[in-house]
This record gives structure tokens, C-alpha cells and sequence, in this order.
């Protein structure tokens, strides 16, 4: 079966811009997680999703940064105005429920470079 | 407050040699451990996980990785390493969330 995908795989920007990053989990998979990857540094957890509603948005580094789930799948990760540090990569997983048992299976990423 | 520290930035060993990588962690209560793998340009790939029971724990590609309380250590080994193994690799804890140390790059000379 399908994997998590992500898009795009890449994407440049002006600093202001806002930009949109895609997330399509395994089908069924309740549970969503976004992360970023800065470079030398390990996973970076941002958010949450149980179903569509995010239980944990305690990672979300500022009030720049939105995420929403609809339909209990596809999710969408909002940077607004970006800004240089924000240039990292962007990881989603999903997993089949939100218990801490459950593997999280991760999508190959979205890199983001603000110019 | 939950960590994973894994000391060793880069490894490099030769194709044929053992390999172990490093990961400690802090967690008040029994730990959910997991060892992730990311190839270049892919995402995170399990390795493998320990939730409870024999310490030692076999997982994919023929690494292991033995859990010690005593020492807070969840290290990753190989006995034998091939150059498909060069990767970054993870170690994890599960608390509230998972916790991510900041990765081991592994270089496989031939």
C-alpha cells in the first residue's frame, strides 16, 4: 500500500512569503504528527492531530506557523511571512492510533529554503 | 524533562566491521524505545522498537539493540556492516510525544 506522502519535495521562497506544505497519511491512519529537521539537528516536533482536531500545538515554534487535518486525512502545514530560520525540512508521519506504543510511519519530507 | 543524547555526531567504520552507535536517555518512568534509519532525501524508516520484556531486541537489516536501565542506554549494533548501511540514524523516546536525538551520520568506507 501507499506510504506517506508529502508535498512538495522541495520548495524555495522569498522571506514575507507565506507558504502551504502537504501531508497525505496512510489511509486509515488516524494519528498525524508534523516535525522539522534543521540541519545537524534531530526531529522537532510541531504538532498533533488525532483525527482533525490537534490535541498538542506545543511544539508550534510561533504564531506564524498553522496546521489543520480535514476529513480525518490529508493535512497542511501553514508557514506565514517565512523567515531564513525557518529553512529546514518538514517531516509528516502517521500512525495507525495516537498511543505511544504505535510506530510512526514518516513521509520523505518537504525542504524548504527561504532566500 | 524527557531527552535523548546520542554522542556520537559521525561514526565512519569499514565495510565488514561492527558497528555500534550510542543513544542515552531521561525518562522518569519504563521507556518506549525506538532506533529509526533516514537514507538521503527519504524519510525516517523503523528499525526497530522496545516496549517491555527481553532487553535484547532484533530488528531489520540484522541490527540489534539492548536496553540497560541501569545505565540509561538503548545502543544500537551490528555485528557485521555493509555499505547500503550509510544513513543517519535515530534513537527516540516515548513520553507525552516523541523525543528525537539529534542523529548519528554513518559513513562505510569499503
Amino acid at each position: 500500500g501507499a506510504g506517506v506522502s508529502q508535498s512538495p519535495s522541495n520548495k524555495v521562497t522569498e522571506k514575507g512569503k507565506d507558504v502551504e506544505l502537504r501531508c497525505d497519511p496512510i489511509s486509515g491512519h488516524t494519528a498525524l504528527y508534523w516535525y522539522r529537521q534543521s540541519l545537524g539537528q534531530g526531529l522537532e516536533f510541531l504538532i498533533y492531530f488525532q483525527g482533525n482536531s490537534a490535541p498538542d500545538k506545543s511544539g508550534l515554534p510561533s504564531d506564524r506557523f498553522s496546521a489543520e487535518r480535514t476529513g480525518g486525512s490529508v493535512s497542511t502545514l501553514t508557514i506565514q511571512r517565512t523567515q531564513q530560520e525557518d529553512s529546514a525540512v518538514y517531516l509528516c508521519a502517521s500512525s495507525p492510533t495516537g498511543g505511544r506504543t504505535y510506530e510512526q510511519y514518516f513521509g520523505p519530507g518537504t525542504r524548504l529554503t527561504v532566500t | 524533562a524527557q531527552s535523548v543524547t546520542q554522542p556520537d555526531i559521525h561514526i565512519t567504520v569499514s565495510e565488514g566491521a561492527s558497528l555500534e552507535l550510542r543513544c542515552n536517555y531521561s525518562y522518569g518512568a519504563t521507556p518506549y524505545l525506538f532506533w529509526y534509519v533516514q537514507s538521503p532525501g527519504q524519510g525516517l524508516q523503523l528499525l526497530l522498537k522496545y516496549f517491555s520484556g527481553d532487553t535484547l531486541v532484533q530488528g531489520i537489516k540484522g541490527f540489534e539493540a539492548e536496553f540497560k536501565r541501569s545505565q540509561s542506554s538503548f545502543n544500537l549494533r551490528k555485528p557485521s556492516v555493509h555499505w547500503s548501511d550509510a544513513a543517519e540514524y535515530f534513537c527516540a523516546v516515548v513520553a507525552d510525544q516523541f523525543y528525537f536525538g539529534t542523529g548519528t551520520s554513518l559513513t562505510v568506507i569499503p
